[in-house]
């Protein structure tokens, strides 16, 4: 079973903070999706990483995949109340080629 | 573009009442979707895979006949929660795979709140 491990599980920043959340594997991934969910609602997808050593940019959000590609950070840029939600990674399932299984997520707080 | 719709949003009714709900993708076809089950605090659970025209394929541990699947055409599959029972309260989210899409993302509707009395 591939498992992810997203730490760490809850951060609790003030606005205009800088932070990084992490998504870690022992196994080998094809690719990672981050997501970010709020309460209540689905979780709406930010970025595909499918190349190791890749970095992409989404404004203020640097996602970073690991060269082995068994990793992959967040990092966020002077936070804003409005990124407040739980960030999860996911990636391919065993359970078939299109499945995803999901991280545990990081529970993000920016107060104002 | 790429819009899951899930109806009902939230739901609550009497132990042993079955429940459907249901999982549209508004502006594409999907001939995959996925159901998923989040608890509070948790991350999410994939269910089952649901196969246009086809029967679902369901992960281990989960009742295909307590969790009914139907993927009757390109842009709907519904679950249908039978005779449910209180530990089947849950946050239910069903997402749609866009084979047109780059790396043919998944897109999530935005869940089902379903509380059983």
């Amino acid at each position: 079973t591939q498992l992810l491990e997203q730490s760490p599980q809850f951060l609790s920043i003030q606005e205009g903070e800088n932070l990084t959340v992490y998504c870690n594997s022992s196994s080998v991934f094809s690719s990672l999706q981050w997501y970010r969910q709020e309460p209540g609602e689905g979780p709406v997808l930010l970025v595909t990483v499918v190349t190791g050593g890749e970095v992409k940019k989404l404004k203020r959000l640097t996602f970073q995949f690991g060269d082995a590609r068994k990793d992959s950070s967040l990092h966020i840029t002077a936070a804003q109340p409005g990124d407040t939600g739980l960030y999860l990674c996911a990636g391919p399932g065993n359970s078939g080629y299109s499945t995803l299984t999901f991280g545990k997520g990081t529970m993000l707080l920016v107060s104002p | 573009g790429a819009v899951v719709s899930q109806h009902p949003s939230w739901v609550i009714c009497k132990s042993g009442t079955s429940v459907k709900i249901e999982c549209r993708s508004l502006d594409f076809q999907a001939t995959t979707m996925f159901w998923y089950r989040q608890f509070p605090k948790q991350s999410l659970m994939l269910m089952a895979t649901s196969n246009e025209g086809s029967k679902a394929t369901y992960e281990q541990g989960v009742e295909k006949d307590k969790f009914l699947i139907n993927h009757a055409s390109l842009t709907l599959s519904t679950l249908t929660v039978t005779s449910a029972h209180p530990e089947d309260s849950s946050f239910y989210i069903c997402s749609a795979r866009d084979e047109t899409g780059d790396y043919q993302p998944q897109h999530f509707g935005d869940g089902t709140r379903l509380s059983i009395l």
